[in-house]
């Protein structure tokens, strides 16, 4: 069993929607909680950052920790056609940045 | 230029050459990272140099090779490799080596090794 799942889509949804991104994991000890969003061509950029359990929202961007199902969620509200990217999870249990392991993400399209 | 550079963007190599990936990052950052990304599989870390120093590699074959001279540059020097090597490499920077510091990406070298 991978340590992080994530389904690789494509996700296909049109403009306006609410999008959910999710990722499964089977460490516990995972503590430090990230996305990232990656265009065609470029490099990841990270949109959310969250410690333990919660929610996060920034924007149109909300992202949730649910620790006692291993679980951990993006929510995108107002999609637009920009959003459209693969979008990658990645989580840690250790502060230290050479221990986060990384989903293999979700491609999402957003239809105008 | 700003943020994280990488050249070249792209690469073409025979299995018996020798080139070198040359990243860039001009964010004054102390931790400097390796990753190769391949289809449809997770980001995995190569190297990571924390203040010059190598501070982690994640068991890479020495056909792969990194040189850091000073904080801002990072190499990735290649040989004799394999074409299952053929992926985007990218290069990160961040102001510490841990988590709650975000590291900055460069937008990768493609390398097809044939």
């Amino acid at each position: 069993q991978k340590e992080v799942e994530q389904d690789p889509g494509p996700l296909s949804v049109p403009e306006g929607a609410i999008v959910s991104l999710n990722c499964t994991y089977s460490n516990s000890a995972f503590q430090y909680f990230m996305w990232y969003r990656q265009y065609s061509r470029k490099g990841p950029e990270l949109l959310m950052y969250t410690y333990s359990s919660g929610n996060k929202e920034d924007g149109r961007f909300t992202a949730q920790v649910d620790k006692s199902s291993k679980y951990i969620s993006l929510f995108i509200r107002d999609s637009q056609p920009s959003d459209s990217a693969t979008y990658l999870c990645a989580m840690s249990r250790y502060s230290s940045a050479s221990k986060i392991i990384f989903g293999s993400g979700t491609r999402l399209s957003i239809r105008p | 230029e700003t943020g994280v550079t990488q050249t070249p963007r792209h690469l073409v190599m025979g299995m018996t050459n020798k080139k070198s990936l040359k990243c860039e990052q001009h964010l004054g950052h102390n931790a400097m990272y390796w990753y190769k990304q391949s289809a449809k599989k997770p980001l995995e870390l190569m190297f990571v140099y924390n203040f010059k120093e190598q501070t982690e590699n994640n068991s890479v074959p020495s056909r792969f090779s990194p040189e850091c001279p000073n904080s801002s540059h990072l190499f990735l020097h290649l040989h004799t490799l394999q074409p299952e090597d053929s992926a985007l490499y990218l290069c990160a920077s961040s102001q510490d080596g841990t988590v709650g510091n975000e590291q900055f990406f460069g937008p990768g070298t493609r390398l097809t090794v044939l």
